[in-house]
């Protein structure tokens, strides 16, 4: 079971619009819905932005949306901004009923 | 929203055995719609996700941790506790307890973490 491939690094300048990928394979990504991103800011416990490959938990900002194709999920981030900068880890469900992480992005703000 | 508090030593020796609580409020652990799982990040690292336990005893594990794992619940004290043993440095990391949506991928994390140091 390998971690999800996630690009070790994305940036984009404010206002701009940037997309994070995770790539798995057909058992995990490939297989199921239930694939989720979260945001971490150094010291802080990773925040739920996407759950389900594309649903928004409440207080969660439209400008975060995510997608899925075959065995790539992606999350974009819209009119980016300073407070978007944080390291972003996909996570997806696995055919061995347990989950997997991505290996992890961190989004700098230029 | 639920809230949890974790419990367990900071420093644990190499080849000992790591035993983690996570006691919850506000929440009841024998809701069976919430899988409850651990997820750890050692220094500087990225997020691992360890297994999950369900109050009906299920259990779920990371493949290349099985036989080092033991996640158990204890409903009647609202807590779910993680024990790993054999740690070696490498398992050195902050170790969250996460409430998990089943049918989902819905999470949420229950605290801020508790740093957990193996070292002689």
């Amino acid at each position: 079971q390998s971690a999800l491939t996630q690009p070790a690094s994305v940036s984009g300048s404010p206002g701009q619009s940037i997309t994070v990928s995770c790539t798995g394979t057909s058992s995990d990504v490939g297989a199921y819905n239930y694939i989720s991103w979260y945001q971490q800011h150094p010291g802080k416990a990773p925040k739920l932005m996407i759950y389900d490959v594309s649903n928004r938990p409440s207080g969660v900002s439209n400008r975060f949306s995510g997608s899925k194709s075959d065995n790539t999920a992606s999350l974009t981030i819209s009119g980016l901004q300073a407070e978007d900068e944080a390291d972003y880890y996909c996570i997806s469900y696995t055919s061995s009923i347990t989950y997997v992480f991505g290996t992890g992005t961190k989004v700098t703000v230029l | 929203q639920p809230q949890a508090q974790e419990s367990g030593p900071g420093l644990v020796k190499p080849s000992e055995t790591l035993s983690l609580t996570c006691t919850v409020s506000g929440g009841s652990i024998s809701d069976s719609n919430y899988y409850w799982a651990w997820i750890r990040q050692p220094p500087g690292m990225g997020l691992e996700w360890i297994g999950s336990v369900h109050y009906s005893g299920a259990t779920a594990c990371k493949p290349s941790l099985k036989g080092r794992v033991t996640i158990s619940v204890e409903t009647s004290k609202n807590q779910f506790s993680l024990r790993l043993a054999y740690v070696t440095a490498a398992d050195t990391a902050v170790y969250y307890c996460v409430r998990e949506k089943g049918g989902s991928s819905w999470a949420d994390y229950l605290g801020q973490g508790t740093l957990v140091t193996v070292s002689s």
